[in-house]
């Protein structure tokens, strides 16, 4: 199975803050990579898919970056709507497998 | 507007059944794989199962494989999991996923718990 892990597990930011959390895969999976993000009590919310493609409607502080086995979501100016769990996820192959998750919140 | 609805979930003893639902509506149902994925409580996300638009394509995580079934249904649009052989580790919120390798959309999710 390729396994996901992300850096770091958690962090604290405040309002207006850049933020960047990675993602690694244990092999190459391309760009067969996605990003969601999850808020408490509610179901992942898909923020980037193929690496680096906004999906429709989220906001263009959003940014995927990476292929192969490195990858980035950057957060350029966060919002008081952004602190919540992020999570990666690859598609390259089954078992489809998700990152442990970087929660983001206020410092 | 694209809707995910599950349901079946419940509080159930180890080694019994469940069946869980998902119905898709405001989309062609037919054309798109559908996913479980599940959260155990305070924790990440597993994928559990997925199948085809056609069902010709079904995979498990290991962890499941041959205790859980998924199955699909389109003219009815609806997916199901059946469940068997539960136990405590299967305990989660289950989550219906429209999608091959990228999931868009997500219904709430459904609660299982396996606990005598």
């Amino acid at each position: 199975d390729i396994q996901m892990t992300q850096s770091p597990i958690s962090l604290s930011a405040s309002v207006g803050d850049r933020v960047t959390i990675t993602c690694q895969a244990s092999q190459d999976i391309s760009d067969y990579l996605n990003w969601y993000q999850q808020k408490p009590g509610k179901a992942p919310n898909l923020l980037i898919y193929d690496a680096s493609n906004l999906k429709t409607g989220v906001p263009s502080r959003f940014s995927g970056s990476g292929s192969g086995t490195y990858f980035t979501l950057t957060i350029s100016s966060l919002q008081p709507e952004d602190f919540a769990t992020y999570f990666c996820q690859q598609y390259e192959k089954y078992p489809r497998t998700f990152g442990p998750g970087t929660k983001v919140d206020l410092k | 507007e694209v809707q995910l609805v599950e349901s079946g979930g419940g509080l159930v003893q180890p080694g019994r059944s469940l069946r869980l639902s998902c119905e898709g509506s405001g989309f062609t149902f037919e054309n798109y794989a559908i996913h479980w994925v599940r959260q155990a409580p305070g924790k990440g996300l597993e994928w559990v199962s997925g199948i085809s638009w056609n069902s010709a394509s079904i995979d498990y995580v290991d962890s499941v494989k041959g205790r859980f079934t998924i199955s699909r249904d389109n003219a009815k649009n609806s997916a199901w999991l059946q469940m068997d052989s539960l136990t405590a580790e299967d305990t989660a919120l289950y989550f219906c996923v429209r999608g091959t390798g990228t999931f868009d959309y997500w219904g709430r999710g459904t609660l299982v718990t396996v606990s005598s």
